[in-house]
């Protein structure tokens, strides 16, 4: 089956500073890459997503990449903010609505 | 529109015992799918039902059991608990069929802590 990893576990950075997740994945047959947030205590929430026919998608601070050939993708966060702290997870998905998750990133910004 | 629903929020059992848990999709999402939630293994994928049926399943043993309603409703029961059983039980509904990747969208979970 499907293997997701995630790096790094824990993230800090200065508030207005970047930062950037990364996660790759095994099975070429996966072709749809959510990213979710989960703030303490809450829900994950779907941020963004990247479908493999997409190489690069923005949504304001938050882009992700994906490199079908290295099987590898990446969020970035730009001007990060307080609210921006949570833990982010990565996935990927071959067709079905069955997520293979990462392990998490706990991004910390510092005010 | 309403959000993915579960109930309950918390529940406390004992090791032998078993346990059901509910959720209520957003209205017109026909696929249901649940996830288990630790600290250890993170997210991890039970199964998924679209039109009362099992569409996927994950690694999980027999004790992990679902279904889902003409409504689409979802129950999932868990018999036997062991100690290992503790953790955030998530449900998550999707609007386009199986198969279309389409984005899901999280209940606030059931955490299930087995004594």
């Amino acid at each position: 089956g499907e293997n997701v990893e995630q790096h790094p576990s824990t993230l800090s950075v200065q508030e207005g500073d970047s930062a950037v997740i990364k996660c790759t994945y095994s099975d070429s047959a996966s072709n749809y890459f959510p990213w979710y947030k989960q703030e303490l205590g809450k829900r994950p929430q779907l941020i963004i997503d990247i479908r493999s026919n997409v190489g690069e998608k923005k949504d304001q601070r938050i882009a992700v990449t994906l490199n079908k050939t290295a099987k590898h993708f990446s969020l970035h966060i730009t001007e990060t903010q307080p609210e921006d702290s949570a833990v982010y997870f990565c996935a990927a998905s071959g067709g079905a609505n069955n997520l293979f998750f990462g392990t998490g990133t706990r991004l910390t910004v510092i005010p | 529109k309403a959000g993915v629903t579960q109930t309950p929020r918390y529940l406390i059992k004992t090791r032998g015992q078993q346990v059901t848990l509910s959720c209520s999709p957003i209205s017109g999402h026909r696929s249901v799918s649940w996830y288990q939630q630790t600290p250890g293994q993170g997210l991890q994928f039970l199964f998924e039902y679209f039109s009362e049926t099992q569409r996927n399943k994950g690694n999980f043993p027999g004790r992990f059991s679902g279904r889902q309603f003409s409504n689409s409703r979802s129950e999932m029961n868990v018999s036997t608990l062991e100690l290992g059983d503790s953790a955030l039980y998530l449900c998550a509904s999707s609007s386009l069929l199986p198969g279309s990747n389409s984005p899901l969208h999280f209940g606030n979970g059931t955490r299930l802590t087995v004594t």
